[in-house]
């Protein structure tokens, strides 16, 4: 079964300091992988997805993923966050076969300006 | 753009109580999922549909029925309340289930 791991539950940074936040997944096969974004109060938003491909895939706001096949990882990255960013996210695989997406438990990044 | 409509926002259920959280979707999507969220869980899938007639069990189905008459409304019953479903609910809709998944707005469900 496919199951989602995100061990940093809750990040605090100053502005421009650097991000990453762990995602790691289980399955051996071929997997869609997702990072959503929930502003304080708001419903989740999509990032950035990998499909197939280059594995550093980019999305909105500045923020990119790595997608590491032998890691079983997809960490998500920003150079330079800002108090904004403040917000919890949320790592999402479907793999292959399944018809189902899982998410992990997400992470709360708190930006402290 | 309405995109997915979920009602109601917010709900207060008294224990036993029976109701439907409505879902719409205007996407012609015809993947739709519903999750509920509780603090450090992250989102747990209840049940889903991967197109009109079509619906199955998710991580946490107890509890909860699902119909898809429609291609555009995928409503979430709860038979009986109980407390332990006292959560945020969310529904989403993607053309596929491994393509975006758009949310709606969530239905802040207490149940005492």
């Amino acid at each position: 079964a496919q199951s989602v791991s995100q061990h940093n539950h809750h990040v605090i940074l100053s502005e421009a300091a650097s991000l990453e936040l762990g995602c790691n997944y289980s399955y051996g096969g071929t997997v869609n992988l997702f990072w959503y974004v929930q502003y304080p109060g708001q419903h989740l938003q999509l990032l950035l997805k990998y499909f197939s491909g280059d594995p550093l895939v980019k999305g909105i706001k500045g923020f990119e993923a790595e997608f590491i096949k032998s890691k079983f990882s997809f960490n998500l990255r920003k150079p330079s966050v800002q108090w904004s960013d403040t917000a919890e996210y949320f790592c999402a695989v479907n793999a292959m076969g399944y018809q189902k997406v899982t998410f992990g438990t997400g992470t709360k990044l708190q930006v402290i300006p | 753009n309405a995109g997915v409509t979920q009602t109601p926002k917010f709900q207060v259920l008294k224990t036993g109580q029976s109701m439907t959280l409505q879902c719409a979707q205007d996407m012609n999507h015809e993947y739709m999922s519903w999750y509920r969220q509780d603090p450090g869980m992250g989102l747990r899938l209840i049940h889903y549909s991967v197109g009109a007639g079509i619906t199955d069990q998710g991580e946490v189905p107890n509890g909860y029925n699902v119909s898809r008459s429609t291609t555009e409304d995928f409503p979430l019953r709860l038979l009986s309340a109980a407390p332990s479903q006292t959560s945020v609910y969310f529904c989403a809709s993607s053309g596929h289930m491994n393509t975006e998944a758009f949310f709606g707005q969530g239905t802040r469900l207490t149940v005492v």
